[in-house]
């Protein structure tokens, strides 16, 4: 399977406890991207890695947030006390290194390809 | 700021028949890139197109096709001659120099397609 992977696919937990979710991007694809999806919404960004470097964060990642791409391979999302606000299904894309023209190096807007998400759910 | 209006919640047709799904976009930029994801209830996002605001030249691949407008800032997909396996969420996503690497999505456009 050479598309991107999530685990776990389903998570059920307590208001109060920590959650971890991890994404296997494509391989060779230096970026990767988490976003937050809730029912009858598009998917919200969330934060992105370039290679191993966080270079973007949305306002909506509270310090309850926290993403790790070690190694510049997997990442993963880490939620601290969770709330029942923070049901939703999380969603990981990776895409290629940026193209050779100037324009593309910069925007960076390869297409970005999606995993299967995890959903969670906090009772 | 940029914005993405599927204007469209859900979209009900009979096999067979031509569906096309309405998107719209705000944005300051003058280089900017526009996609279609579709969402099948399985849930993983599958790339459908992407489109550069240089190249307004519409699209048709296969049963499915692109009609993009910057005097009317759209770019609504067109399924012809549709089918049930086409019956899932579409979204319709912006990304600019000003968003860099992250993509606005619209709300989504639900899709049944009747036998």
């Amino acid at each position: 399977d050479t598309g991107v992977s999530q685990n776990p696919r389903h998570k059920i937990t307590k208001r109060g406890q920590n959650v971890t979710f991890r994404c296997d991007p494509i391989s060779e694809h230096n970026r990767l991207y988490w976003y937050r999806q809730t029912l009858g919404q598009g998917p919200e960004f969330l934060t992105y890695f370039q290679n191993e470097a966080q270079l973007e964060k949305s306002r909506l990642l509270s310090d309850r947030f926290s993403a790790e791409r070690p190694k510049g391979s997997f990442s993963t999302l880490e939620i601290q006390r969770t709330e029942q606000g923070d049901s939703a299904m999380y969603l990981c894309a990776s895409s290629p290194p940026g193209g050779s023209g100037r324009w593309e190096a910069y925007v960076g807007t390869d297409t970005q390809y999606f995993g299967p998400g995890t959903r969670l759910t906090v009772l | 700021a940029q914005k993405v209006t599927q204007a469209q919640t859900e979209i009900s047709v009979v096999e067979k028949e031509d569906v096309t799904l309405d998107c719209v976009y705000e944005t300051r930029d003058t280089t900017y890139y526009l996609f279609w994801y579709k969402q099948p209830p399985s849930g993983e996002l599958v790339f459908l197109i992407r489109r550069n605001s240089f190249d307004e030249q519409n699209e048709i691949s296969g049963r499915y096709s692109w009609n993009f407008q910057k005097s009317t800032s759209s770019f609504n997909f067109t399924i012809t001659a549709s089918q049930v396996v086409d019956s899932a969420v579409y979204f319709c996503a912006l990304s600019d120099t000003y968003t860099g690497n992250q993509f606005y999505f619209g709300t989504g456009t639900s899709l049944t397609v009747i036998p």
